[in-house]
């Protein structure tokens, strides 16, 4: 059975320090996508990226890396120089091919609080 | 753009009562689905559409009810509310029921049953 764990249910950190957010799945399927999405305190879920299992290269985009390793089942996310406005509830997905249409398994989520 | 529209943005219902909660896109989108999501437990799927007539259930459908008539709207039908189901939801829509399509979220209902 495919299942998301996200361990950190809260995170609190000082702005400008970096901050890693811990994402580790479940899956027997071989092709498998893996997301991150970001909901602020106004509520809505916002897209931040998408990486399938075949494609383990880091990603970096601006203050934002995710790290994915097949090997320990993980795909984290780093937020270097965190500003006040990272501040939201993260959440980590997995969505497998063998299911068909789209069934996204979310992680509990971390919230995370930069503080000026 | 308007994105995904949901309606309304609260609601109380009393235990037994019905309601539809609204849920429109104007993307164009094959693909909607309904979430709820609860403390410490993320979201989960309630149930999700491929396409217009076709429907099918999620992790969680015990107590909804889901129809797709037209592309644009996919209601999510409470037949008799109970406390249980307290909850955000969040409607969602992608260009393509491929599992790999990224979804468009609307802002939620924040519904409470008492």
């Amino acid at each position: 059975a495919q299942k998301v764990t996200q361990a950190q249910t809260e995170i609190s950190v000082v702005e400008k320090e970096d901050v890693t957010l811990d994402c580790v799945y479940e899956t027997r399927d071989t092709t498998y996508y893996l997301f991150w999405y970001k909901q602020p305190p106004s509520g809505e879920l916002v897209f931040l990226i998408r990486r399938n299992s075949f494609d383990e290269q880091n990603e970096i985009s601006g203050r934002y890396s995710w790290n994915f390793q097949k090997s320990t089942s993980s795909f984290n996310f780093t937020i270097t120089a965190s500003q006040v406005v990272d501040s939201a509830v993260y959440f980590c997905a997995l969505s497998e091919a063998v299911q068909g249409a789209q069934k996204l398994v979310f992680g509990q989520g971390t919230r995370l609080t930069i503080n000026p | 753009n308007a994105g995904v529209t949901q309606t309304p943005k609260f609601q109380v219902l009393k235990t037994g009562q019905s309601m539809t909660l609204q849920c429109a896109q104007d993307m164009n989108h094959e693909y909607m689905s309904w979430y709820r999501q609860d403390p410490g437990m993320g979201l989960r799927l309630i149930h999700y559409s491929v396409g217009a007539g076709i429907t099918d259930q999620g992790e969680v459908p015990n107590g909804y009810n889901v129809s797709r008539s037209t592309t644009e709207d996919f209601p999510l039908r409470l037949l008799s509310a109970a406390p249980s189901q307290t909850s955000v939801y969040f409607c969602a829509s992608s260009s393509s029921a491929v599992y790999n399509s990224p979804l468009h979220f609307g802002n939620g209902t924040r519904l409470t049953v008492t």
